[in-house]
């Protein structure tokens, strides 16, 4: 079935780090692909996206490249922020099929 | 523009007691809806989904059922609550082909 694999956590960071989140989906048909965000005590919101290859969704500084190649869609950050930290989740979604998320990555930044 | 409600934001029940939480949506007609949970540290583990009026897929089976009595009306259910029902559930919209879902705000449940 299709499935989003996702990093899993916790990741801990210093401020300014480099921050790499993976993320690889089945490659079954053609799905548009999501990263969000879930900050404590809220529901999700949306991060970024791509909808086919090789576009790249960016938002506050994250970026994510829809690889086809590869399958995959990992969320980068250059320069982590004490506010940045949350739940990151990566999403397909795609035709009939069901909407399916990963398990979810928390990342924490330290000052 | 599509919206999403969800209530109520949080909710204290004893175990033995019944649940219904609703979700209803503005803004769009025939939408895919979801109930997700998210236990505490956890990820979102997907409850039921429905594409339609009286349609209602199952993921894990559990204490809990959902309902889908209008097009943009879905509620999860429960007769008697358990204490592991506890968590953070959350309805959710799924967009268009190439557009995000939208997720309500969340309800957290405690079962003492």
């Amino acid at each position: 079935g299709n499935s989003v694999t996702q990093m899993e956590g916790p990741v801990t960071l210093s401020e300014e780090a480099f921050l790499t989140i993976n993320c690889t989906y089945t490659a079954t048909g053609y799905p548009s692909l999501f990263w969000y965000v879930q900050y404590p005590g809220e529901g999700l919101q949306l991060l970024l996206k791509a909808t086919k290859a090789d576009d790249k969704g960016s938002n506050k500084g994250f970026e994510a490249t829809y690889r086809k190649e590869t399958t995959s869609f990992h969320l980068e950050k250059g320069s982590v922020q004490v506010s940045d930290s949350a739940v990151y989740f990566c999403a397909r979604q795609g035709g009939s099929e069901k909407l399916v998320f990963g398990k979810g990555t928390k990342l924490t930044v330290n000052p | 523009s599509q919206t999403i409600h969800q209530w109520p934001a949080t909710l204290v029940q004893p175990v033995g007691s019944p649940l219904s939480l609703e979700c209803t949506v503005e803004g769009t007609s025939n939408p895919n809806l979801y109930w997700y949970r998210q236990a505490a540290g956890r990820g979102l583990q997907l409850l039921f989904y429905s594409v339609g009026i009286g349609q209602i897929s199952s993921e894990v089976p559990q204490n809990l059922s959902a309902s889908r009595p209008q097009d943009r009306q879905f509620i999860l259910s429960s007769k008697k609550l358990l204490l592991s029902d506890s968590g953070f559930y959350l309805c959710a919209l799924e967009g268009a082909r190439d557009t995000e879902a939208f997720f309500g705000q969340g309800t957290r449940l405690t079962v003492v």
